[in-house]
C-alpha cells in the first residue's frame, strides 16, 4: 500500500514553455503533499508544501509564480513549471504522508527528470 | 542550522559484510521520528526504516536495523549481509512532532564491492 504515482518520469521541453507534473496518491488520502527538487549528487530540497483545498506554502527562495502548485483533491497535486528555462532543468520528486497516521513516512513518487533546451 | 548530519559522503563495503551509515540530528523537541531512505541511481526514494523518539527498542526491518542512541542524538543505519543491490544513496531524515515537513541529511553514497 501507500503508492504515489508521478508523471511524467521524463520530459524535455523548449525554453519558454510550461510543463505540468502530476502527483497522485493511489491508495490513500493525502491532505498534504510535498514537492522537492534534487540537483545531481545532492540531497532533496523542499520547494513547497501542497495542501488540499488551499494555497501551497513555498520555501524561501522558491518563486511562486514560476512553480505553480495546485492540490485540487485528496489524491492529486500538480506542479507546473511556467516559462521554463535551462536552469530549471532538474529532478523533481513529490511525496505524501498518509493522512491520520502520525508516524507515517513520506511516500515518494518516482520523480520527474526535466530537461529544458 | 543543519538539523541532520551525515558525515560520510561515501562508503565502501564488501559484499556479505555489514556496514553502518552514520546519522546525527539536532532537535529540542522531545517527540520526533527518524527515517532512512534509499535512493538507487534510478532516482526513486525507498523508505527503509522508522524510529520514534519514544521507542525503547531499536527498529529492525529485515537486513536493516537502526542503532538509536537518543542521548547522543544519533540514529545510525546498519545494513547486514550487504548485497550488490544495496549500492545507492542513503538519506537520513527527521520529522519533529507538530511539523509537517521532513528534514533530510546530505546523504551517504554506499558502494558494495563484489
Amino acid at each position: 500500500g501507500a503508492v504515489v504515482s508521478q508523471h511524467p518520469s521524463r520530459v524535455i521541453c523548449k525554453s519558454g514553455t510550461s510543463v505540468k507534473i502530476e502527483c497522485r496518491s493511489l491508495d490513500f488520502q493525502a491532505t498534504t503533499m510535498f514537492w522537492y527538487r534534487q540537483f545531481p549528487k545532492q540531497s532533496l530540497m523542499l520547494m513547497a508544501t501542497s495542501n488540499e483545498g488551499s494555497k501551497a506554502t513555498y520555501e524561501q527562495g522558491v518563486e511562486k509564480d514560476k512553480f505553480l502548485i495546485n492540490h485540487a483533491s485528496l489524491t492529486l497535486s500538480t506542479l507546473t513549471v511556467t516559462s521554463a528555462h535551462p536552469e530549471d532543468s532538474s529532478f523533481y520528486i513529490c511525496s505524501a504522508r498518509v493522512t491520520g497516521q502520525p508516524n507515517s513516512p513520506l511516500h515518494f513518487g518516482n520523480g520527474t527528470r526535466l530537461t529544458v533546451t | 542550522a543543519q538539523k541532520i548530519t551525515q558525515t560520510q559522503p561515501g562508503m565502501f563495503v564488501q559484499e556479505k559484510e555489514a556496514v553502518t551509515l552514520d546519522c546525527t540530528y539536532d532537535t529540542s523537541d522531545q517527540s520526533y521520528g527518524l527515517f532512512w531512505y534509499k535512493q538507487p541511481s534510478s532516482g526513486e526514494m525507498i523508505f527503509l526504516i522508522y524510529q520514534g523518539s519514544y521507542d525503547e527498542q531499536n527498529a529492525t526491518e529485515g537486513r536493516y536495523s537502526l542503532n538509536f542512541q537518543k542521548a547522543r542524538k544519533s540514529a545510525n543505519l546498519v545494513i547486514s549481509a550487504s548485497q550488490l543491490g544495496d549500492s545507492a544513496m542513503y538519506f537520513c531524515a527527521m520529522r519533529e512532532a507538530g511539523r509537517q515537513n521532513f528534514v533530510f541529511g546530505p546523504g551517504t553514497r554506499l558502494s558494495v564491492l563484489p
